[in-house]
C-alpha cells in the first residue's frame, strides 16, 4: 500500500511569488491535514479536508489555503510569499469515519525556502 | 481544547543508557495519545499509542510509553538506546471522536557514542 506522496520534495521561491503544494493521501483515506513546521514554531496546524471541505483550520493567513479534490488528493497554496514562510510543509491522511482515532499518516514534506 | 507540553528540548544519552522522554497533555474531554518521531529530513512515523486498556504500551524500535490519568503523563521509555535513535520525538493527543491532533514541541534525542 503507497503511503502518503507530497511533491515537489523541495522548491525556492522569492518573496511575492505564490506557490503550490501537493499531497496525495494513502489509498482510502479521507481526511487530509496540512502542518507546517519551522524550528522556532513546531508543527502548527494549517487546516484539514475531509470529502472536499474543510473540516477544521489553524490560525493562519488568508494566503494560505487549501483545497480537497473528489480522489481525496490535496493541495495548498500559499500567495504573497513572504521569508517568514519558508518551512517544512507536511501533509498527513487518515482514516476517518466510525473507528477514527486521530492516527496520522505523514508524507516525508515539501521543503519551501524563500529568499 | 487541547494541549501537550514537553518539558525536554533536547536530550542527550549515551549509547546503551535507558532514556525517557516526558509528555504531559491538559484535555476537558478523553483523548488517544501518540508518540511520533521524525529523522531528519523525513516526515512524522507513528511510533506508539495508547487508545484504551492496559496503561503500558509497546511500539516499535523498543520503546515503550505509560499513560498515567491522574498524572496526565504519558512518558516515552526505552532500556537502552542505539545511535539510530537519533531524532527528534513528538507527543500527540486527539479526542475521542474528532479528528483534531494536538503535537507538542517535540524533543530532541541525541545519542552520544
Amino acid at each position: 500500500k503507497a503511503g502518503v506522496t507530497q511533491t515537489p520534495r523541495y522548491l525556492i521561491k522569492t518573496r511575492g511569488q505564490q506557490v503550490t503544494l501537493s499531497c496525495s493521501p494513502i489509498s482510502g483515506h479521507r481526511s487530509v491535514s496540512w502542518y507546517q513546521q519551522t524550528p522556532g514554531q513546531g508543527l502548527q496546524f494549517l487546516f484539514e479536508y475531509f470529502s472536499e471541505t474543510q473540516r477544521n483550520k489553524g490560525n493562519f493567513p488568508g494566503r494560505f489555503s487549501g483545497r480537497q479534490f473528489s480522489n481525496s488528493r490535496s493541495e495548498m497554496n500559499v500567495s504573497t510569499l513572504e521569508l517568514g514562510d519558508s518551512a517544512l510543509y507536511l501533509c498527513a491522511s487518515s482514516l476517518d469515519g466510525a473507528t477514527n482515532t486521530g492516527e496520522l499518516f505523514f508524507g516525508e514534506g515539501s521543503r519551501l525556502t524563500v529568499l | 481544547a487541547q494541549s501537550v507540553t514537553q518539558l525536554d528540548s533536547q536530550v542527550p544519552v549515551f549509547e546503551e543508557a535507558p532514556v525517557e522522554l516526558r509528555c504531559n497533555y491538559s484535555s476537558s474531554v478523553s483523548v488517544y495519545l501518540f508518540w511520533y518521531v521524525q529523522y531528519p529530513n523525513q516526515g512524522l512515523q507513528l511510533l506508539l499509542k495508547y487508545l484504551s486498556g492496559s496503561t503500558l504500551v509497546k511500539g516499535i524500535n523498543g520503546f515503550e510509553a505509560e499513560f498515567n490519568k491522574s498524572q496526565t503523563s504519558f512518558h516515552l521509555r526505552k532500556p537502552s538506546v542505539h545511535i539510530s535513535d537519533t531524532a527528534e520525538y513528538f507527543c500527540a493527543v486527539s479526542p475521542w471522536g474528532y479528528q483534531k491532533v494536538t503535537f507538542g514541541t517535540g524533543t530532541k534525542l541525541q545519542v552520544i557514542p
